[in-house]
């Protein structure tokens, strides 16, 4: 079935790095932009990023611009985020979600939780 | 990016219909028919349940509709039923090619 499961989550001090995968599977992942939506704890969702089919086209919300880097591997079915300089606030459960042809998120993963703490 | 505004609550007694609105600017909501909204129950991942304004994915209940006029979207959900109780979060594409949520209703089912 189709399915999205995202990796690379855990608690992280304040400066640090993190790498979170997400593995694609039931669908034929590269013909899809895919898209990081995160949530903070007992908040609402944030967009965080979109990465085209082939890659080529990306964009970011401003909150993450210059620090987080999404990519895509479309041979291994996987999105990845790269997160650098990581803060208190960048704390939320990140979700990866296919972005359908009528911009719509309509397939989402479980998510993975990052804790940025000392 | 502002989010959108959602009221933070809503409520209604089991059958009744309730709306839950979504405002946003021409930059986002007015200006593409690319409204969406989303289903959250606790702990679990968001689930689509409205597409391009109106339209329902596959195996959502007719319950469910959506509209639009101007810059303001609604969801309706009607014969409310005890497992509609969720968070509800719009979302549009925007002018800057990004996305906005809003931030989200919690709808209680008396």
């Amino acid at each position: 079935q189709v399915q999205l499961v995202e990796s690379g989550g855990g608690l992280v001090k304040p400066g640090g790095s993190l790498r979170l995968s997400c593995a694609a599977s039931g669908f034929t992942f590269s013909d899809y932009y895919m898209s990081w939506i995160r949530q903070a704890p007992g908040k609402g969702l944030e967009w965080v990023s979109y990465i085209s089919s082939s890659g080529s086209t990306i964009y970011y919300a401003d909150s993450v611009k210059g620090r987080f880097t999404i990519s895509r591997d479309n041979a291994k079915n996987s999105l990845y985020l790269q997160m650098n300089s990581l803060r208190a606030e960048d704390t939320a459960v990140y979700y990866c979600a296919r972005v359908s042809s009528y911009y719509a998120f309509d397939i989402w993963g479980q998510g993975t939780m990052v804790t940025v703490s000392s | 990016q502002s989010a959108l505004t959602q009221p933070a609550s809503v409520s209604g007694s089991p059958g009744q219909s309730i709306t839950i609105s979504c405002t946003g600017t021409s930059s986002d909501v007015g200006g593409y028919n690319y409204v969406s909204w989303y289903q959250q129950h606790p702990g679990k991942a968001p689930k689509l349940m409205i597409y391009e304004v109106s339209n329902r994915p596959s195996g959502v209940p007719d319950r469910f509709s959506g509209s639009k006029s101007g810059n303001t979207a609604s969801l309706t959900i009607s014969g409310l039923q005890a497992e509609d109780e969720a968070d509800y979060y719009c979302s549009s594409y925007t002018s800057s090619s990004t996305w906005v949520f809003g931030g989200g209703t919690k709808l209680t089912v008396l």
